[in-house]
């Protein structure tokens, strides 16, 4: 029921887009992305609720198509700041519990 | 608005131990969620409360895991007969409402020796 995150680890230089995928085997109700930086909780970013709708935050954007279980979450221009580990939560097959992936780490060098 | 707040930030403890933590959520939120953390993982999904109910309860969790949320108001989590495999970041977070944001606590980080 965890969702898979891919890929497990980015490196980018500053400037550079980075996406990041979250799949489901189960239908999803929607789909939360948070960010959590070393020693710190993670921080809300978006939700996308069923319905393939897309969001956006800034430079950060998320796409969720519920017919493939997935969603991406799109990081453009990326500067140092979004360094941290991503995770998706998901919420579906008959649980209205948050499960989450095993992370996406993202590190932005200068 | 506090934000979520756990108590303590820390707790060394040895293995046979009962241990309790306790989260107090934002004041408006009706809905309390406990995650455990380890190094390198996301956060494992424990228990949530809607008001003082319990309303999912994750099936890894063994019976000395139990959690209480008396009035709706703050939750306490309680492991009993602490074992080494418990050691790990508690994380307590809360919502508004169903599909609304979670604001997570800064975790308590347990020590079991």
């Amino acid at each position: 029921q965890q969702p898979v995150q891919s890929p497990q680890a980015v490196i980018l230089r500053e400037g550079e887009d980075a996406v990041i995928n979250c799949s489901s085997s189960k239908a999803l109700y929607s789909v939360h992305w948070y960010r959590q930086k070393h020693g710190e909780a993670p921080v809300f970013l978006m939700i996308l609720l069923k319905g393939g709708e897309q969001k956006g935050h800034d430079k950060i954007s998320a796409s969720f198509n519920e017919k493939k279980q997935q969603s991406s979450l799109y990081l453009t221009a990326s500067q140092l700041s979004y360094s941290g580990t991503y995770f998706c939560g998901t919420e579906g097959g008959g649980s209205e519990k948050l499960v989450f992936g095993k992370g996406t780490k993202l590190t932005v060098n200068p | 608005d506090t934000g979520v707040s756990q108590d303590p930030r820390h707790k060394i403890t040895k293995r046979g131990q009962n241990v309790t933590f306790r989260c107090d959520p934002i004041s408006e939120h009706n809905r309390l969620y406990w995650y455990r953390q380890t190094l390198g993982q996301g956060p494992e999904f424990l228990t949530y409360f809607q008001n003082e109910a319990q309303l999912e309860k994750s099936r890894l969790l063994s019976d000395r895991f139990s959690a209480e949320r008396p009035k709706g108001s703050f939750s306490t989590l309680e492991i009993q007969r602490t074992e080494q495999g418990d050691s790990a970041m508690y994380l307590c977070a809360s919502s508004l409402i169903y599909n609304s944001p979670l604001h997570f606590g800064n975790g308590t980080r347990l020590t079991v020796t």
